[in-house]
């Protein structure tokens, strides 16, 4: 079966622009959580949605925002980029969280 | 503050030797543990977990050991391949069910032949 998609694999923005991230679960898996990875900071959990709603969140300020549709795909939301938001985005989704994430790979923000 | 630590960046051990990744917690609200591999350009690939309420689970050539009163868990992975290089970041999660996971920075595995 497909795992999880993350589009677009690459990015370039600049700063004081928004930018917006899809993700579409393994079909069937209700919770997606989105993570930022960072060479200084490393893998830091953003939020989490399940069933359209926002389960939990990350220390991320208001910039960073997501949804989910009734077709459990989501999307992230990053308004008013800053150089640091430069990273690499990732998705995961699960069933139930015992089973394991499985992650998608990754969507790569370049902010000029 | 850094709730999950892997205090090696690296590690190098010969082919068909066992390789021990090592993860400290400081959250004893954690009770659910999992190990990731991650290759460059992927993600993250789900490995094994454990739960608090066990201190060995063993799949195949990965065995994770969890000693909660140090606050320390361990994978092995026995005999070392060649593929298993790459970077292993372990995870922990204060509920069971729920998706907020704290990752450690990593470790890179490279395994010699």
């Amino acid at each position: 079966k497909a795992g999880v998609t993350q589009t677009p694999r690459y990015l370039i923005k600049t700063r004081g622009q928004q930018v917006t991230l899809s993700c579409s679960p393994i079909s069937g898996h209700r919770s997606v959580s989105w993570y930022q990875q960072t060479p200084g900071q490393g893998l830091q959990f953003l939020f989490e949605y399940f069933s359209e709603t926002q389960r939990n969140k990350g220390n991320f300020p208001g910039r960073f925002s997501g949804r989910q549709f009734s077709n459990s795909r989501s999307e992230m939301n990053v308004s008013t980029l800053e150089l640091g938001d430069s990273a690499l985005y990732l998705c995961a989704s699960s069933f139930e969280a015992r089973d394991g994430y499985t992650f998608g790979s990754g969507t790569r923000l370049t902010v000029v | 503050d850094q709730q999950v630590k892997q205090n090696s960046p690296s590690l190098s051990v010969q082919e068909g030797r066992i390789s021990i990744l090592n993860c400290d917690y400081t959250n004893s609200m954690f009770d659910y543990f999992l190990w990731y591999k991650k290759y460059p350009a992927e993600g993250p690939t789900f490995l094994i977990s454990i739960s608090s309420i066990k201190d060995k689970n063993e799949d195949g050539r990965f065995t994770v050991f969890l000693n909660k009163s140090a606050k320390h868990l361990s994978l092995h992975i026995v005999p070392s391949q060649p593929g298993d290089s790459a970077v292993y970041f372990c995870a922990a999660s204060p509920v069971q069910g729920a998706q907020k996971l704290v990752f450690g920075q990593g470790t890179r595995l490279t395994i010699n032949p």
